[in-house]
């Protein structure tokens, strides 16, 4: 299984930006890099992916190391509902499956 | 749509007893995985489906653990008989798969499963 790791938890003040790091230091040419989060009591949901480009979405940015081997995931402005546990996995090309590691617990704090 | 439906949302049962979760895909998706997550393990793909037929069942902890998908766009979940480190919330999700990387999974809500 692809290995990402992630920060066990962060916290974060409410209505400002949250950087949210990954290392993905094995990554190969086309590995996408996926990242999902879990509300309590609720299955994970897709929050963006990307493969060199950064992207944005409605949810929020993905910021992409220009040699691949980092990536964060950006909520630009946190609110109480952004507090989950966030997944960065990395989409091994022909695997057809995700490997969910331990994620990053985001405390929002009002 | 009404995404991913799973039943029950909640089962506590008898260790020994049979017990089926159940998994609706979303209308025009492909690919089906069943996960399993417990605070040890976290979150784990027990098997996975693609167009009706299995395609990985590496994570399937043993033969008490079976699973089937009758049409397109149900699946079941049995084990037999359940034990008590059976006890976890199983996840059921879907995709369309078209071939290459993973395309976006849709979880549904989970049943908790306890075995007492």
């Amino acid at each position: 299984d692809a290995k990402t790791t992630q920060p066990n938890s962060m916290e974060s003040n409410e209505e400002e930006p949250v950087h949210l790091p990954c290392n993905h230091s094995t990554i190969s040419g086309t590995d996408y890099i996926h990242w999902y989060r879990q509300l309590p009591s609720q299955g994970p949901e897709y929050v963006i992916h990307g493969l060199t480009s950064n992207v944005n979405n409605r949810m929020a940015s993905l910021a992409i190391a220009e040699d691949r081997k980092s990536s964060t995931l950006i909520l630009h402005r946190a609110t109480l509902r952004d507090a989950a546990v966030y997944y960065c996995i990395l989409d091994q090309t022909g695997a057809n499956n995700l490997f969910f590691g331990t994620g990053t617990r985001l405390t929002v704090i009002p | 749509d009404a995404g991913v439906i799973q039943s029950p949302r909640h089962e506590v049962t008898e260790m020994g007893q049979e017990v089926t979760l159940r998994c609706k895909l979303i209308s025009g998706h492909n690919s089906l995985f069943w996960y399993r997550q417990t605070m040890m393990r976290g979150l784990e793909l027990l098997i996975y489906f693609n167009n009706n037929v299995p395609i990985d069942d590496s994570g399937m902890p043993e033969d008490r653990f079976s699973a089937k998908m009758p049409n397109a766009s149900f699946s079941t979940l049995k084990i037999q008989p359940s034990e008590p480190r059976d006890s976890a919330v199983y996840f059921c999700a879907s995709s369309f798969t078209s071939g290459g990387n993973t395309d976006t999974q849709y979880f549904g809500p989970g049943t908790r499963l306890t075995v007492l």
